[in-house]
């Protein structure tokens, strides 16, 4: 399993683009990469997920260099809402497809 | 749509007591995920069902720990005895063949968990 690496935390104030990293080197051909984003008392939802390249849909971009050993996922405009922990999980859905959270990165986003 | 739900959203017990806690999967997804999240760290898989089948279970500590999903929809996890160190927040989350907006097909959607405190 390919384990991540992510900032534990970063701060941000309102408006502003917010680039969260994630370290992923030992990703395997049929890995894909996903974001989700936990707010307090609630479960995590997911953002985005892609292979390579780029995607990007309402709420963020998913940049995956050619190599894919890492990915930013990018939130435009960050408001105070934004205030939540955002996990990378890297995985296969064939039929050993687990999901580990890691830790993920602490976003504060202030005004 | 309705989410995944869980009951109850919060448990106090004793420690070596029994407890038990309940999902309902969003209809028609035949993945069933329960997790484990203690304070501050990201959630760990405990068991993944795959309609009522357990496919991965590797990571559920079967002394004290069991889980069913017997008509493959809803699903019980169950903790008997119950230990000060099972104090968490129980998420279970479902997908399904087509789920969301993965492309893969696999987003979770996960329910809003329970809070066990076991003093």
């Amino acid at each position: 399993l390919a384990k991540t690496t992510q900032p534990i935390s970063m701060d941000s104030y309102e408006g502003q683009e917010v680039n969260i990293t994630c370290s992923h080197n030992n990703i395997a051909t049929n890995d894909y990469i996903t974001w989700y984003q936990q707010f307090p008392s609630q479960g995590p939802r997911f953002i985005i997920q892609g292979y390579k390249t780029k995607v990007t849909n309402e709420v963020a971009s998913l940049f995956i260099p050619a190599d894919r050993k890492s990915s930013t996922l990018s939130l435009p405009r960050v408001s105070l809402s934004d205030t939540a922990v955002y996990y990378c999980l890297v995985g296969d859905k064939g039929g050993g497809f687990k999901t580990i959270f890691g830790a993920g990165t602490r976003l504060f986003v202030k005004a | 749509e309705a989410g995944v739900v869980q009951s109850p959203r919060y448990k106090i017990i004793e420690k070596k007591q029994p407890v038990a806690f309940w999902c309902n999967p969003i209809s028609g997804h035949n993945t069933l995920y329960w997790y484990l999240q203690n304070l501050g760290q990201g959630p760990e898989l405990l068991i993944r069902y795959e309609n009522e089948e357990a496919v991965d279970d590797s990571q559920l500590p079967k002394d004290r720990f069991s889980a069913e999903r017997l008509k493959g929809v809803d699903s019980t996890l169950k903790i008997q005895p119950a230990e000060l160190g099972d104090s968490a927040v129980y998420l279970c989350a479902s997908s399904g063949r087509t789920s969301g907006r993965s492309p893969q097909g696999n987003e979770q959607f996960f329910g809003p968990g329970t809070r066990l405190t076991v003093l």
